[in-house]
């Protein structure tokens, strides 16, 4: 069975530039988070849908970031304009009903 | 609100010691509890789980038991390998909104050496 498929796995951009992250969640799964990852910070949940729809996005870190799902079976994390300090590793992850998320690869994201 | 306390890391073992990670948590009402690991450049893999008070999960040698009383959810396992060498996150789910929203600790990196 296919997993949480994410995309790209490595985006390098300059500052300022706009950075798309996508994330397919595994089929039948009614949940979808997105997490980021830092030595400093750790794992931080941003945002989470539920029947796509936005449940909690309290930990979205400011306006240049924004999540979408337009269907169930794709969402998109996006940042505009992009900082050196949104460098992170950003995980895709989804469930069904209360069971254990399940984990994308991540995308490594650079911003110089 | 929720929380998760994990011990610092690295831990660093020799192959076939006994390893413990300790996982205490704070949370309102009756959280599921995980273990979950991840290896370098993956995702996390949920490696077990427990529901309720007293449940022990286990998966691959390693177990965690749910304790209530001393609200911990500690990682034991008998004898470790080298492929076993991986950071380890202790996390609990709460319900709200419908979903399965996961507080994690800050994880635990785990060193086996031959």
């Amino acid at each position: 069975d296919a997993g949480v498929i994410q995309s790209p796995r490595h985006e390098v951009t300059e500052m300022g530039q706009e950075v798309t992250l996508r994330c397919k969640p595994i089929s039948g799964h009614n949940s979808l988070f997105w997490y980021r990852q830092t030595m400093m910070r750790g794992l931080e949940l941003l945002i989470y849908f539920n029947n796509n729809v936005p449940i909690d996005d309290s930990g979205m870190p400011e306006d240049r970031f924004s999540a979408k799902m337009p269907n169930a079976s794709f969402s998109t994390l996006k940042i505009q304009p992009s900082e050196p300090r949104d460098s992170a590793v950003y995980f895709c992850a989804s469930s069904f009903d209360g069971q254990p998320q399940h984990f994308g690869d991540g995308t490594r994201l650079s911003i110089l | 609100g929720n929380s998760v306390t994990q011990m610092e890391g690295p831990v660093t073992l020799s192959e076939e010691a006994f390893l413990t990670i300790n996982c205490t948590y704070t949370a309102t009402g009756y959280p599921s509890l995980f273990w979950y690991v991840q290896y370098p450049g993956e995702g996390l893999q949920l490696l077990l789980k427990a529901t309720k008070a007293d449940d022990k999960g286990s998966n691959k040698g390693f177990e965690a038991t749910y304790r209530k009383e001393t609200t911990s959810f500690h990682l034991e396992k008998g004898s470790v390998q080298v492929s076993d060498s991986a950071v380890y996150f202790c996390a609990l789910s709460d319900r709200t909104g419908g979903g399965n929203k996961l507080t994690f600790g800050t994880g635990t990196q785990l060193k086996v050496e031959l």
